[in-house]
């Protein structure tokens, strides 16, 4: 079975210009997470979405930040305009139930210049 | 206080040792608690999931939960050069369709040939 996909694997763009990060989540998982991981920060949780829901947005920094979730098996984390802070490693992740595993894709490399 | 706490290393074993990993976590409602795996640039793994107090074992890893500490260890038998990684502890609580899931900011582990 396919694990979490995420594209685009690495992006470089230019300060104030829009990204659009885009997840595909395990077939069956009720749960959808973006994170963000930086070396400073760590591993912080943006936005989960529960049955294409967004249930916690709480994570996310600002408003130049927003996530979708149009169906069962797409997601979308957007930022408009970008900064270089924004520069991270951007995770998307999924589980089947509340409480159980997280498993993640394999991320997408950010770098705002 | 962190949420999740957990020494930053770097932890540094000789091949064939046990290798000890702590966490301590500040919410006593968590419920249910994971060590993940992260080799540089690649993105977490589970390693194992533990719910109850006591011992979890599965193969050479073993978790321990203590809940009236708020503490969570992983051991490593016979440690090899291939464990040598960032090891993230994470701490669920979670009631009805919600979910908050935290993230230490990891230890990394490195075993000495």
């Amino acid at each position: 079975d396919a694990g979490v996909i995420q594209s685009p694997r690495h992006e470089v763009t230019e300060m104030g210009q829009e990204v659009t990060l885009r997840c595909k989540p395990i077939s069956g998982h009720d749960y959808l997470f973006w994170y963000r991981q930086t070396m400073m920060r760590g591993l912080e949780l943006l936005i989960y979405f529960n049955n294409n829901v967004p249930i916690d947005d709480s994570g996310m920094p600002e408003d130049r930040f927003s996530a979708k979730m149009p169906n069962a098996s797409f997601s979308t984390l957007k930022i408009q305009p970008s900064e270089p802070r924004d520069s991270a490693v951007y995770f998307c992740a999924s589980s089947f139930e509340v409480g159980n595993t997280i498993y993640f894709g394999e991320g997408s490399w950010l770098t705002v210049v | 206080q962190k949420e999740v706490e957990q020494n930053s290393g770097p932890l540094s074993v000789p091949e064939g040792a046990i290798a000890s990993l702590n966490c301590t976590y500040s919410d006593r409602g968590s419920q249910s608690f994971f060590w993940y795996r992260q080799y540089s640039g690649k993105s977490p793994e589970l390693i194992m999931f533990i719910y109850s107090n006591g011992d979890k074992e599965d193969g050479r890893f073993t978790a321990q939960l203590n809940k009236a500490s708020q503490y969570v260890s992983l051991l490593i038998r016979d440690s090899q050069p291939s464990d040598s990684a960032t090891y993230l502890c994470a701490v669920n609580r979670y009631s009805g369709g919600y979910q908050k899931v935290t993230f230490g900011t990891g230890t990394k582990l490195q075993v000495i040939p």
